[in-house]
């Protein structure tokens, strides 16, 4: 158990709607990661947030966006789904911003009919 | 220059063979280079992780080489053992402010008992 929490485990919505994932980080971690695991595009970095703050972007779609709450936790919002957002999305935390070990939550496992 | 590529996609050695995952990186800003470890159904989780100062780092079971000048590195996994079998993910980062990880495609090793 990396420590880090993401909710729900699972989702299936249809296309056209929005979702939040959440991500709860370890204790004392002060950077958020989100990443979108898919089969032909191995592991995207999404978006990371630092403090509250957001610090580096990936390959983020404009229908999607995230955010870090005062208590650390982050959500990723995903909007107009599409199939192809079908994916696993993980999240991600470390105690600093740059390098360093990055524990990874248990998924969320997002299919979009 | 921000990928990292990785071979072979799968993989099958026998137990107690040696298993070599490789990959190669362009953008020699990178400076930190770490393999994850994921099961099914489990977010990846780090093996282990190598600088470029040093050519080699043993961990167990699991040694990275560092080759510099080619830009490449490689994990092996000695006495492999059907409980490795997993998605071995290698990835670089600069470290240098607010960087990102770059992942590899992965490479999905199964071990035969």
């Amino acid at each position: 158990d990396s420590g880090v929490t993401q909710t729900p485990k699972h989702l299936i919505t249809a296309t056209g709607q929005r979702v939040t994932l959440r991500c709860s980080p370890r204790s004392g971690d002060l950077s958020v990661y989100w990443y979108q695991q898919s089969l032909d595009q191995g592991l995207q970095f999404l978006i990371q947030y630092y403090n509250g703050e957001e610090r580096a972007k990936g390959n983020i779609l404009e229908r999607f966006s995230a955010q870090q709450f005062p208590d650390l936790h982050s959500e990723l919002n995903l909007s107009s789904l599409e199939l192809g957002d079908s994916a696993l999305y993980f999240c991600a935390s470390s105690v600093s911003a740059g390098e360093g070990e990055q524990f990874f939550g248990p998924g969320t496992r997002l299919t979009v009919l | 220059q921000q990928q990292v590529k990785q071979s072979p996609q799968s993989l099958i050695v026998q137990k107690g063979g040696i298993s070599i995952i490789n990959c190669a990186y362009e953008n020699t800003a990178f400076d930190y280079f770490p393999w994850y470890q994921q099961f099914p159904g489990k977010g990846p989780a780090l093996l282990i992780a190598i600088r470029p100062d040093v050519s080699e780092k043993k961990e167990g079971r699991f040694t990275i080489s560092f080759n510099k000048s080619a830009k490449q590195f490689s994990l092996h996994i000695m006495d492999s053992q059907p409980g490795d079998s997993a998605t071995y993910f290698c990835a670089a980062q600069k470290n240098t402010g607010f960087q990102k990880l770059v992942f590899g495609t992965g490479t999905r090793l199964l071990v035969s008992p």
